[in-house]
């Protein structure tokens, strides 16, 4: 049984490009929620996508896009990327909308020139 | 909004023994989760134990167990005869029961590094 993941595992933009991560939910799970984790700190809650829609925003800047598929897999986008972007981003996957614990892929490195 | 606080930005024991991290929290909400993740250098978050605030019983998942003190907005996770594998970061996370679509929220983290 796969779990989440994401792809690439590594990046590296300069400032000003556009950015997209990807994910796949661990299978079963329909909800997937983004997070950026800077160096040394925890991780920060960026949004969460349940039946296509975004059902929650943490505070980030609407720079930060994202999108979820009928397979329930999912993209976040980032444009006019800043150096402070730098940062390891997770996606976390969970079975039932808001309810169930979530369970997180190893991460996407995007590092901003 | 909530907030998670670890007051212990780095931990140090010996293998096998025990060592507790601690975690404490601001809410004002009655119904909500607590969860501990552990983080190893390879960045994987990992799920070590979880907590519903509705639950009196302390969660425990074979050598890891936590103290939830609801009153005193505290959950600590205990972890027993520490093995050179439980090196990692840990983190403390809340969730709010409130409606379904709440992130979590994460403490800081606390490194906790194994003595051999």
């Amino acid at each position: 049984d796969a779990g989440v993941t994401q792809s690439p595992t590594h990046l590296i933009k300069t400032r000003g490009q556009q950015v997209t991560l990807r994910c796949s939910p661990k299978s079963g799970h329909d909800t997937v929620s983004w997070y950026q984790q800077a160096l040394g700190q925890g991780p920060q809650f960026i949004f969460q996508y349940y039946e296509e829609e975004e059902r929650q925003r943490g505070n980030f800047p609407d720079r930060f896009s994202g999108h979820q598929f009928p397979n329930y897999s999912s993209e976040l986008n980032v444009n006019a990327l800043l150096l402070g972007d730098s940062a390891l981003y997770l996606c976390a996957s969970s079975e039932v909308w808001g309810t169930d614990t979530q369970y997180f892929g190893p991460g996407t490195r995007l590092t901003v020139l | 909004a909530q907030t998670v606080t670890q007051s212990q930005p780095e931990m140090s024991v010996q293998e096998a023994e025990t060592v507790t991290l601690s975690c404490t929290y601001d809410t004002s909400e009655s119904d909500y989760y607590l969860f501990w993740y552990k983080q190893p250098p390879s960045r994987q978050m990992i799920l070590v134990i979880r907590q519903e605030a509705y639950k009196q019983q302390n969660a425990t998942e074979n050598r890891f167990s936590v103290n939830f003190q609801k009153a005193a907005k505290s959950f600590s996770l205990k972890i027993s005869d520490s093995q050179l594998g439980d090196a990692a970061m840990y983190f403390c996370a809340y969730r709010g029961e409130g409606g379904g679509a709440d992130g979590l929220t994460f403490g800081k983290g606390t490194h906790l590094i194994i003595q051999p």
